[in-house]
């Protein structure tokens, strides 16, 4: 019963390179999210996907992009790395968006430090 | 526009004690309250939530929450803490639905001191 699965779990870049990061569920939930977490900032939304084949920007988005690969699997991509950009990163889902009876349910992070 | 505030960004405790993490949140519209908790090195997990209904909302590990509208505060109470307690305690708010409209306050560091 792994829940929300995010690899890899630590990760050091170079300004200027590129990564992405994984999240997979095997909840068979339809929304998912990718967060940062800064200190003294809290959770930051990046992007969403409401359901399998869409996406959409949230609070952060600038120097990320998304792909929503199939139900299960929701990775996000940064092109050309910033210092910026270190942080602790964080993917959520749901059965559904508005379903605010029930709770989002996270991987473990990934920590990014862009040197 | 909504937002949370969360004062106080770390609280210690001791073991047994009782504890108060605050929560005050503003917006126009009728909201949805949450209380979530990281543990060192893991994601969140909800302790608690505000939907409607009871004003005091008990969560899991023996924690509770009072939603007061008048004074648009959301503190999270536990009576007496473990040892085990000690994590990040985030509040949140969601003034319309869909998750995609949460907001997260930045958190309070609950230190319980044996």
């Amino acid at each position: 019963n792994a829940g929300v699965t995010q690899t890899p779990k630590f990760q050091v870049l170079k300004t200027g390179q590129s990564m992405t990061l994984q999240c997979a569920q095997d909840m068979n939930h339809n929304s998912m999210y990718w967060y940062r977490q800064d200190p003294g900032m809290g959770l930051r939304l990046i992007y969403y996907s409401a359901s399998e084949g869409t996406t959409d920007k949230g609070e952060v988005p600038n120097g990320y992009n998304v792909s929503r690969l199939n139900k299960r699997e929701f990775s996000l991509r940064l092109e050309s790395a910033a210092p910026s950009q270190t942080s602790v990163y964080f993917c959520a889902s749901i059965f559904d968006k508005g379903a605010l009876n029930s709770p989002l349910h996270f991987g473990n992070g990934t920590r990014l430090t862009v040197t | 526009a909504q937002s949370v505030t969360q004062l106080d960004s770390q609280v210690p405790v001791f073991e047994e004690a009782p504890v108060e993490l605050r929560c005050n949140y503003s917006s126009s519209v009728s909201v949805y309250l949450f209380w979530y908790v990281q543990y060192p090195n893991q994601g969140l997990q909800l302790l608690l939530k505000y939907l409607s209904g009871s004003t005091l909302v008990k969560g899991i590990n023996g924690f509770e929450a009072e939603f007061n509208k008048s004074q648009t505060s959301f503190h999270l109470r536990k009576p007496s803490v473990h040892i085990s307690d000690t994590a990040e305690y985030f509040c949140a708010v969601s003034a319309s639905g869909g998750y995609q409209k949460v907001t997260f306050g930045t958190g309070t560091k609950l230190q319980v001191i044996p």
